[in-house]
């Protein structure tokens, strides 16, 4: 099974701030890593698929990047709705496995 | 657009099984799987297992796959998912979500299991 390790498992942040969370794989998964956000009581999101495509409606202050093994998910200017809790998940194979998550909370 | 409307809240005693459904609309039920996966009160996300809403095929993590069964119904557009010999510790919320390498979610389904 491939493990995905996200760090960090949260952090605090203000409106404003530029985030950077990221996400490793125990092996090479090329571009598939997708990152989903979820809010408390609520299905996770999708953000971003392909490792850097946004998915549509999503606003452009998220992007993702990497390759490989390697993954980071921005958010350019942290905004009061986006205090959430993120996720990464690989797609390259079954079973699919997920990142433990990082919680953004208000600094 | 795509929708995935689960079935609504269970509470079940220690040593029952649950049978979540899971019904999709919004695009050819047949082109995707359909990927189970749980998450406990204040926990990551465990992916449980996977089904082809083409030809029935199944694939579940190691974890479950004692325990669950997944199954499809192509004539309502809706996958299921039993849990049988239920223990305190499956009290989770239960997403369905179309598999296209990307997961599309369901709303979810909370399984309050007790004795």
């Amino acid at each position: 099974d491939i493990q995905m390790t996200q760090s960090p498992s949260s952090l605090s942040a203000s409106v404003g701030d530029r985030v950077t969370i990221t996400c490793r794989a125990s092996q090479s998964i090329s571009t598939y890593l997708n990152w989903y956000q979820q809010n408390p009581g609520k299905a996770p999101k999708l953000l971003i698929y392909g490792a850097s495509s946004l998915q549509s409606g999503v606003p452009s202050r998220f992007s993702g990047s990497g390759s490989g093994t390697d993954f980071t998910l921005t958010i350019s200017s942290l905004q009061p709705e986006d205090f959430a809790t993120y996720f990464c998940q690989q797609s390259y194979s079954t079973p699919r496995t997920f990142g433990q998550g990082t919680k953004v909370e208000i600094k | 657009q795509v929708q995935l409307v689960q079935s609504g809240a269970e509470v079940k005693k220690t040593g029952a099984s649950v049978k979540v459904s899971c019904k999709v609309s919004g695009y050819t039920f047949s082109n995707d799987g359909i990927s189970w996966v749980r998450q406990a009160p204040g926990q990551g996300l465990e992916w449980m297992g996977w089904i082809s809403a083409y030809n029935g095929n199944t694939h579940y993590a190691e974890n479950f796959q004692d325990r669950v069964t997944m199954t499809t119904d192509t004539s309502t557009s809706t996958a299921y998912m039993e849990l049988r010999s239920l223990r305190s510790d499956d009290t989770a919320f239960y997403y369905c979500a179309r598999d296209h390498g990307v997961l599309y979610w369901g709303q979810g389904t909370l399984v309050t299991v007790s004795s």
